[in-house]
């Protein structure tokens, strides 16, 4: 079974200011995917990125990007210009991929909340 | 397009009773999975359906269960509930279920 550790339960930053989320998963797997969702107060769970583990290269979106060290299993966020509206929790979710087709349910971290201060 | 939608959105029932819950895809979505959130357990997968077929299952009792329809409308039930049950209630729909899931906005269910 695959577990996905968020380290940090809770983080405040300056708008504006540049902000990293870590995250780290236990597979034995080989073919999966990476998400990072994010909650706001309103509960909508929202995707922010996603990362395929066959891909070298890090995923970015907008102002968001991934570092994804396949080897030490660790796949973090990084928030540049942070505005307040990036406040909520955030949620690292693992995906196994099978050979013949489908896969898992998404495995979440507890979550990271983030709060942007003015 | 229209996102995920959940109906309804917040319920409260009593220990013993039973629910329904339901879960309309994105146009075109023939996979829905249905996620519980707590603040104990945190988000846990229930199951997932793909072309009306239970495809995948957590790790739950059998009185939580599902169906899907030929419409990839989905609903959940949970008999004789217990308290421990209250709890956010997560549909998510993708295309085939190995892609991005995308999630509706809840159904809040509190069980008194």
């Amino acid at each position: 079974a695959q577990t996905v550790t968020q380290s940090q339960p809770e983080m405040s930053v300056q708008e504006a200011e540049t902000v990293t989320l870590s995250c780290t998963y236990d597979t034995s797997e080989s073919n999966y995917y990476l998400f990072w969702y994010k909650q706001p107060p309103s509960r909508q769970m929202i995707l922010v990125i996603r990362q395929e583990a066959y891909k070298q290269q890090n995923a970015t979106e907008n102002r968001f990007s991934v570092n994804f060290q396949k080897a030490a299993k660790s796949f973090s966020l990084k928030i540049s210009d942070s505005q307040l509206g990036d406040t909520a929790m955030y949620f690292c979710a693992f995906m196994k991929l099978y050979s013949g087709g489908g896969a898992d349910g998404l495995t979440f971290g507890k979550g990271t909340h983030l709060i942007i201060q003015p | 397009k229209a996102g995920v939608t959940q109906t309804p959105r917040y319920l409260i029932k009593t220990r013993g009773q039973q629910v329904t819950l339901s879960c309309s895809p994105i146009s075109g979505h023939r996979s829905v999975s249905w996620y519980q959130q707590t603040p104990g357990q945190g988000l846990q997968f229930l199951f997932e359906y793909f072309s009306e077929t239970q495809r995948n299952k957590g790790n739950f009792p059998g009185r939580f269960s599902g169906r899907q329809f030929s419409n990839s409308r989905s609903e959940m039930n949970v008999s004789t509930l217990e308290l421990g049950d209250s709890a956010l209630y997560l549909c998510a729909s993708s295309f085939q279920g190995v892609e991005t899931q995308y999630f509706g906005p809840g159904t809040r269910l509190l069980v008194l």
